[in-house]
């Protein structure tokens, strides 16, 4: 079992739903993040959290410590937010350990 | 502003021959700099990681090696390259634990 789960691995929706990505992970942590990639590769930097929740634009992570469990949200989901969304969690040191991703396309 | 660039964006390299990636960042001094893996239709795999000049720190046991000769220059190598090696490489930096990660632009290597 990896140290890092995703769900789901595949998400279609249509435009302006809200949509949620889980997160659930096995260890102990100092810090989740929350990234996103492009079709074409890049990785962009959406959170970066260790307790309650945090929005910016649409965009909403939440995290549970007693759980180990975290969401992000995309509120009036558009086509351009078709990516990898990838989750990350910190345990020691200054490494990540990720998850395998969970690839959003929002048809129009 | 802090910037890091990622050079070459696409490499084709025949099996047996030699790598370098070079990365390096711009407008920051002292940061946690990372070498990622990305195999098709994979996750993220941590390859290397430094925390200061002249110091490595090695995930995954593999044919490939890292080395930090200034503070915001981290470089990939390889002597012979695998079939395997085949993926997305990206460089990463962020100032210290707990802190957001930034991400290179990537190389996208095919070894044939």
């Amino acid at each position: 079992k990896n140290e890092v789960e995703q769900s789901p691995q595949n998400l279609t929706a249509q435009e302006g739903e809200f949509i949620t990505i889980n997160c659930s992970y096995s260890v102990g942590i100092s810090a989740l993040h929350w990234l996103q990639q492009h079709p074409g590769g890049g990785i962009v930097s959406l959170f970066m959290l260790s307790s309650g929740k945090k929005k910016h634009g649409r965009l909403i992570a939440t995290i549970n410590i007693q759980e180990k469990h975290s969401s992000l949200h995309i509120t009036a989901s558009h086509p351009r937010d078709s990516a990898v969304y990838i989750c990350a969690v910190e345990t020691s040191g200054s490494r990540l350990t990720f998850g395998e991703g969970t690839q959003l396309t929002v048809n129009p | 502003s802090q910037t890091i660039h990622q050079w070459p964006a696409t490499l084709v390299q025949p099996v047996g021959s030699p790598l370098s990636l070079e990365c390096t960042v711009e407008g920051t001094s002292n940061p946690n700099l990372y070498w990622y893996r990305q195999a098709a239709g994979r996750g993220l795999q941590l390859l290397f990681y430094s925390v200061g000049i002249g110091q490595i720190s090695s995930e995954v046991p593999q044919n490939l090696s890292a080395s930090r000769p200034q503070d915001r220059q981290f470089i990939l190598s390889s002597k012979k390259l695998l079939l395997s090696d085949s993926g997305f490489y990206l460089c990463a930096w962020r100032q210290g634990p707990h802190n957001e990660q930034f991400f290179g632009p990537g190389t996208r290597l095919t070894v044939l």
